[in-house]
């Protein structure tokens, strides 16, 4: 079975830090990935982890534990563009992509 | 610049009516995948496809069909459409192999069973 949980909404003001949990329950793993969908358009990439550790990509940092099943995506210096959806993502071994229900994000001045 | 287009972004259905949702990718991508997206749902995996004549059933394939006759085209099938498909489907594509295979997102479909 499968089971990608995230929190549903979040909410955070702007130049404010945010940290927006995975935890994940699959058969076979073969890799993590975050995407990022505005309101009324399609998701695009943000961060992938395979290995155990942190991956920093500007204003964005990803961080993996295998062991745990265990995620984070985490948003520095927020800016109101930074509203959307983030949605946590698991690539199982012979499967597709399997996406957890996304966590809304709201950020305000 | 990479892309993959669905042929609509909007359609209006009606009950038992058979519809057809295509995807055409641009990138030699071998991977191609059909998801709906419901509110409080998020990406449901419906079919994949890892090569052309090949497809695969994902997590809700009841009420759909496929259909991958080129590597750049992967149809999604609703043989007779209901209100419970009115939703908005999303394709995307992706290069083969386990590793880093980053999936790329059409536009959608928003589709209404009425």
């Amino acid at each position: 079975g499968q089971n990608i949980d995230q929190p549903t909404e979040m909410t955070a003001t702007e130049g404010a830090i945010v940290q927006i949990n995975c935890t994940y329950q699959t058969s076979g793993f073969n890799g993590l990935f975050w995407y990022q969908q505005h309101a009324g358009e399609a998701p695009t990439f943000l961060s992938y982890n395979v290995l155990d550790g942190l991956e920093e990509k500007g204003r964005f940092s990803s961080f993996l534990s295998r062991s745990k099943g265990y995620s984070y995506l985490l948003l520095k210096e927020l800016q109101m563009k930074d509203s959307a959806s983030y949605l946590c993502a698991v690539y199982q071994a012979g499967t597709a992509l399997i996406f957890g229900k996304g966590t809304t994000l709201s950020v305000s001045s | 610049d990479v892309k993959v287009t669905q042929s609509s972004r909007y359609l209006v259905k009606r009950t038992g009516e058979k519809v057809f949702l295509e995807c055409v990718q641009d990138m030699d991508h071998e991977n191609m995948f059909w998801y709906r997206q419901d509110p409080g749902l998020g990406l449901r995996l419906i079919y994949f496809s890892y090569d052309v004549k090949m497809k695969e059933k994902g997590d809700i394939p009841e009420g759909y069909s496929v259909s991958r006759e080129k590597k750049e085209r992967f149809s999604l099938i609703l043989e007779s459409a209901s209100t419970n498909q009115t939703s908005m489907y999303l394709c995307a594509s992706s290069l083969p192999g386990q590793m880093n295979t980053e999936a790329f997102f059409g536009q959608g479909t928003r589709l209404t069973v009425v």
